[in-house]
């Protein structure tokens, strides 16, 4: 099994509706973080967490949220999703400072 | 804001060869620069690390400088192979900003047999 699964992998879905992407992991880590990705833009923070009770929003919070239910279990909403978060999204947990990030295969996101 | 530069044009070479790829960063240094390899339609894989008192570090073929005099990283891949085409990012990781890393947009090298 991955260290860290992103639930779905792929998703279309119709402006306006309220969809939720799911990502756990089995490393043991107690900080995940929800990035975007963009062509020609890299990887962008949308909101980290560094435990259960400690929810952080980054670079582009606008328009999305979270729920840690675990110290395994970060899931990313989109209220009501728009065409321009049309993009690929990414589940990341790691150890610390000085230690690489563990990230999931991603999630396909397509709003129209 | 900190700002990234990788070169957004593929870098093409022969097999064989030495891949180079740069990372430059405007304002401070980070405490530690990383680098990952992202292969298309997935998630980035963690390649190497290394602390801003380093100057260099190695891993196989793989070699990371660390300049903070010039704010800039180089990554080389040696011996490169077919194998080793892939969009490749640097990322920053600053004391202050609680382990959240700061990505340049990559760069995608190919490496023709």
């Amino acid at each position: 099994d991955a260290d860290v699964t992103q639930t779905p992998r792929n998703r279309i879905t119709k402006t306006g509706k309220r969809i939720m992407l799911e990502c756990s992991q089995t490393k043991g880590h107690d900080r995940m973080y929800w990035y975007r990705q963009d062509p020609g833009l890299g990887l962008r923070l949308i909101y980290y967490s560094f435990d259960v009770k400690d929810i952080n929003k980054g670079e582009i919070s606008d328009g999305y949220s979270v729920s840690r239910q675990a110290q395994a279990k970060f899931s990313l909403s989109l209220e009501s999703a728009i065409p321009n978060q049309t993009a690929l999204y990414f589940c990341a947990t790691s150890g610390g400072h000085g230690v690489g990030y563990t990230f999931g295969s991603g999630t396909r996101l397509t709003v129209v | 804001s900190q700002k990234i530069e990788q070169n957004s044009e593929a870098l093409n070479i022969q097999e064989g060869k030495t891949a180079t790829l740069t990372c430059n960063y405007t304002n401070y240094s980070p405490a530690y620069l990383q680098w990952y390899r992202q292969d298309p339609g997935r998630g980035p894989v963690f390649l190497l690390l290394i602390r801003e008192n380093e100057k260099e570090k190695r891993k196989e073929r793989l070699k990371v400088t660390f300049d903070t005099t010039l704010k800039q990283s180089l990554f080389h891949i040696t011996a490169s192979q077919p194998a080793d085409s892939a969009t490749y990012l640097c990322a920053l990781d600053y004391y202050n900003a609680g382990n959240m890393l700061t990505f340049g947009g990559g760069t995608r090298l190919m490496v023709k047999p």
